[in-house]
């Protein structure tokens, strides 16, 4: 299994307050990504990155900002947290080339609820 | 831009039936298309791909045929168990930019009962 590891896996806030969720890789891919799952919206991609301080925006990045300064490390941060920002978020990797080109190894998802 | 429709469910099937999932897609390009697997409780896994046109990909007895004509990539198995039940996800991957970028499906939960 591929090595991701999320941090905190719980989490319940109060709106208003700034959140920050921790994803680890082991596997030292290059491609890192930062998805939400609601009920009737599948996954949609907040931010991704595709190398150390490099970042862009997915579908839904507002209200979202992401940093990496190291390649094992991707951190997804709500600087003023919402009631919609209650989700389930999962981190993901990808070597993102080649024939494993698209495919993706999940974290176990880290559960935010905004209060 | 890409889309990925499939139903959400749930299905609810007895054990030993055959399941069909359907999933079809929208993309301008060449994707490649998967099907992921969500346990209860955990994140998403890879359950198989398919690269081109024509590929069958298969695992655990699932699979599924890349079918261009029809912009379709079915979920099929020929007898279902307890232990299949989970919430899987059709998804289609493509070239944007500088990224692969990964287009997801709402997910179709499966409910098998002994």
């Amino acid at each position: 299994d591929a090595g991701i590891t999320q941090s905190p896996r719980h989490k319940v806030t109060e709106t208003g307050t700034p959140v920050t969720l921790r994803c680890h890789q082991t596997e030292n891919h290059r491609y890192m990504y930062w998805y939400r799952q609601d009920p009737g919206h599948g996954l949609r991609l907040i931010h991704y990155s595709y190398g150390v301080k490099d970042t862009d925006k997915g579908e839904v990045s507002d209200g979202y900002s992401v940093s990496r300064s190291k390649t094992e490390d991707f951190l997804l941060t709500l600087e003023s947290a919402t009631s919609s920002q209650t989700s389930v978020y999962f981190c993901a990797i990808s070597e993102g080339s080649g024939r494993s080109a698209g495919e993706l190894f999940f974290g176990e998802g880290s559960r935010l609820t905004v209060l | 831009g890409n889309s990925v429709t499939q139903m959400e469910g749930p299905v609810t099937l007895s054990e030993e039936a055959f399941l069909t999932i359907n999933c079809t897609y929208t993309a301008t390009g060449y994707p490649s298309l998967f099907w992921y697997v969500q346990y209860p409780g955990e994140g998403l896994q890879l359950l198989l791909k398919a690269t081109k046109a024509d590929d069958k990909g298969s695992n655990k007895g699932f699979e599924a045929t890349y079918r261009k004509e029809t912009t379709s990539f079915h979920l099929e198995k020929g007898s279902v168990q307890v232990s299949d039940s989970a919430v899987y996800f059709c998804a289609l991957s493509d070239r944007a930019g500088g990224y692969q970028k990964v287009t997801f499906g709402i997910g179709t939960k499966l409910q098998v009962i002994p």
